[in-house]
């Protein structure tokens, strides 16, 4: 079956700093991968998305690499705010070769990142 | 509304009782999906539509869980007989799509909290 699994948080960070918060998948088919975002109070959000193998998805300073051959799609950003502070999910919809997809989105368990002034 | 809407947003019910939570898609969108999150926990999979049958509802922990959608529209998920273990917050999300495909982007409603004392 699909999983996905993420680096265990909470993660809490200075202002500025460098964050990386690892993921990693298995998958039957050709997945798409995806990061939603959940901030304070709200609901889920689309944060950025690959399709396929070495596509990099980008959103509001973030970046991850959908790299097929380490199955990982890592979450960076270079500088963060303490208005990123949120839970991070990341999420796979799987699909066949034809590229139909299966329907449904398998998350992660969600890593709690904290950035402090 | 212009988003996923959810109701009630908060629920606390006794031991025993049935519950249902509603919600109603973004308009026009074909796919609607339940999930379930739990403290500490990830987003775990319930039931999907397409339109207003069920492809996949392999996530409904057991035969006390069911969902239903109607006119392609509004959705029911109805728990009976709670138990403790059934607290959690409920997500509903629809998409114009089928997740991972094109224009297969979720989006949230801010979900359903369930207390069952």
């Amino acid at each position: 079956g699909n999983s996905v699994t993420q680096m265990e948080g909470p993660v809490t960070l200075s202002e500025e700093a460098f964050l990386t918060i690892n993921c990693t998948y298995t998958a039957t088919g050709y997945p798409s991968l995806f990061w939603y975002v959940q901030y304070p109070g709200e609901g889920l959000q689309l944060l950025l998305k690959a399709t396929k193998a070495d596509d990099k998805g980008s959103n509001k300073g973030f970046e991850a690499t959908y790299r097929k051959e380490t199955t990982s799609f890592h979450l960076e950003k270079g500088s963060v705010q303490v208005s990123d502070s949120a839970v991070y999910f990341c999420a796979l919809s799987d699909r066949n070769a034809g590229g139909t997809s299966y329907g449904k989105l398998t998350f992660g368990q969600g890593t709690i990142l904290t950035v402090h002034p | 509304g212009a988003g996923v809407s959810q109701s009630p947003s908060n629920k606390v019910t006794e031991k025993g009782k049935d519950v249902e939570l509603r919600c109603d898609p973004i308009s026009g969108h074909t796919a609607l999906y339940w999930y379930r999150q739990s403290l500490g926990q990830g987003l775990e999979f319930l039931i999907y539509f397409q339109g207003n049958s069920a492809p996949d509802k392999s996530g409904l922990p057991s035969d006390r869980f069911s969902a239903e959608r109607t006119g392609g529209s509004v959705s029911t998920l109805t728990i009976q007989r709670t138990q403790q273990e059934d607290s959690a917050v409920y997500l509903c999300a629809s998409s114009l799509a089928l997740a991972g495909g094109p224009h297969g982007e979720l989006f949230f409603g801010e979900g359903s909290r369930l207390t069952v004392l």
